[in-house]
């Protein structure tokens, strides 16, 4: 079992430019968190689906971040018009039950 | 809302001396209750979990035991060792009337000196 697996790892943007960050859970696994790390706000909670279904957004910036779930084997986060301020690490996260296991995170830095 | 507080932002200590790391919550749900820890640029692994008032749970030489009456879930280990150091966190979700989300204290980093 590979585990949660996060690309890139490191994603240096322009201030305006997009990015596009891609998780891939734990094969059999219902649902994929999205998260950010930030040293200021800690770990924040962005979004999250379950058996591909969108069930809470609630901590996603209103305006320029998106995810989306495909099919089982991938999400995606999308930001657009990257600002400095979204400079963090973006944690993805997949469960079965209650217990999240964690990827490694893409740190992004906008420039 | 719900929340997480941690009240230490730092921690040092001498290997071989226990350590307590405190965490207290609040929730209108029937809590879940989590300490995931992060080693240096890696993911956050979860440590312990509870949902069971008053019993204590251990991993790896770490204990705690959720209190609902105080609503807290403090994580000890009897003797720290140099692989402790490392980014502890509290966290929170439901059991019901939650959509599973969990919710991070800041985190407490433990500093394990020789």
């Amino acid at each position: 079992n590979a585990g949660v697996i996060q690309t890139p790892r490191h994603k240096v943007t322009g201030k305006g430019q997009e990015a596009t960050l891609w998780c891939e859970p734990i094969s059999g696994h219902s649902a994929v968190f999205w998260y950010r790390q930030t040293i200021v706000q800690g770990l924040e909670f962005l979004t999250y689906f379950r058996n591909q279904a969108p069930i809470d957004d609630s901590g996603m910036p209103k305006e320029r971040f998106s995810a989306q779930m495909p099919n089982q084997s991938h999400s995606t986060l999308k930001i657009q018009s990257t600002q400095p301020q979204d400079s963090a690490v973006y944690l993805c996260a997949s469960s079965l039950d209650f217990e999240q296991y964690f990827g490694p995170g893409t740190r992004l830095t906008v420039l | 809302g719900d929340s997480v507080t941690q009240t230490e932002g730092l921690v040092t200590l001498t290997k071989g001396l226990p350590v307590m790391l405190n965490c207290t919550y609040q929730t209108t749900y029937s809590p879940f209750l989590f300490w995931y820890v992060q080693h240096l640029n890696e993911a956050p692994k979860l440590l312990l979990k509870s949902s069971t008032d008053n019993k204590r749970t251990e991993h790896q030489g770490f204990y705690a035991t959720l209190h609902k009456s105080s609503s807290s879930f403090h994580l000890q280990k009897s003797s720290v060792q140099l692989s402790d150091s490392a980014l502890y966190f509290c966290a929170l979700s439901g059991i019901t009337g939650n959509t599973g989300k969990l919710i991070f204290g800041l985190g407490t980093t433990l500093q394990v000196q020789p």
